[in-house]
């Protein structure tokens, strides 16, 4: 069975203070590595799809790197707006279907 | 572009009652498509999916149903709501055949209160 596993749960920043999220997997065969970034009240939004160990994704503040066991969600000199849940999610090579993690409850204070 | 659409946004129901809620793709013909349900906030748990009109595959057993009346169109019901029933319904849709690597991508989702 895929698994899932997000840490912190919660994490609270400084503007400006860069950190990481972790998302630890389990999967048979890894399709793709997925990162959301959810509003409150709101669905899901698309960040970054990694495919293969070594692979890495930017945008604006936030990369995204990949490897075979887990991926990273660096925050540099993150603002008020970065504030969200992030999600990561997993698809296997033989089902389009994501599993989640529980997310990460990303707080950033001016 | 392509967009989904998902309604009520927002309702409040009593135990016992039925439940309709609707969700719409644009701008993509043939997607697969998702129900999600997230508590409290949290994980998503997935419901059902399907491939094509009238197939659904269902993930938990439950007390939802799905059905797919038409290619773009997904809806999730129930005869008799429960109290467990609350929550926050995502809809969700992607292109290509199941085991293909493409992006799912949600609508803005339903919360449903059960009272």
């Amino acid at each position: 069975e895929d698994q899932v596993t997000q840490s912190p749960e919660a994490l609270r920043l400084q503007e400006g203070e860069s950190s990481s999220l972790n998302c630890s997997y389990t999967v048979s065969g890894l399709r793709g590595l997925f990162w959301y970034r959810q509003d409150p009240g709101k669905g899901p939004e698309f960040l970054f799809t990694l495919y293969s160990a070594g692979e890495e994704k930017e945008k604006e503040r936030l990369k995204a790197t990949l490897t075979k066991k887990e991926s990273f969600l660096h925050i540099t000199a993150p603002k008020p707006e970065d504030s969200a849940t992030y999600l990561c999610a997993v698809q296997a090579i033989w089902g389009g279907k994501l599993t989640f993690g529980q997310g990460t409850i990303l707080t950033v204070h001016p | 572009s392509q967009t989904i659409h998902q309604w009520p946004a927002t309702l409040v129901q009593p135990v016992g009652s039925p439940l309709s809620l609707e969700c719409t793709v644009e701008g993509t013909s043939n997607p697969n498509l998702y129900w999600y349900r997230q508590a409290a906030g949290r994980g998503l748990q997935l419901l059902f999916y399907s491939v094509g009109i009238g197939q659904i595959s269902s993930e938990v057993p439950q007390n939802l149903s799905a059905s797919r009346p038409q290619d773009r169109q997904f809806i999730l019901s129930s005869k008799k709501l429960l109290l467990s029933d609350s929550g926050f319904y995502l809809c969700a849709w992607n292109n290509g055949v199941l085991d293909s690597g493409n992006t799912i991508y949600f609508g803005e989702g339903s919360w449903l209160t059960v009272v």
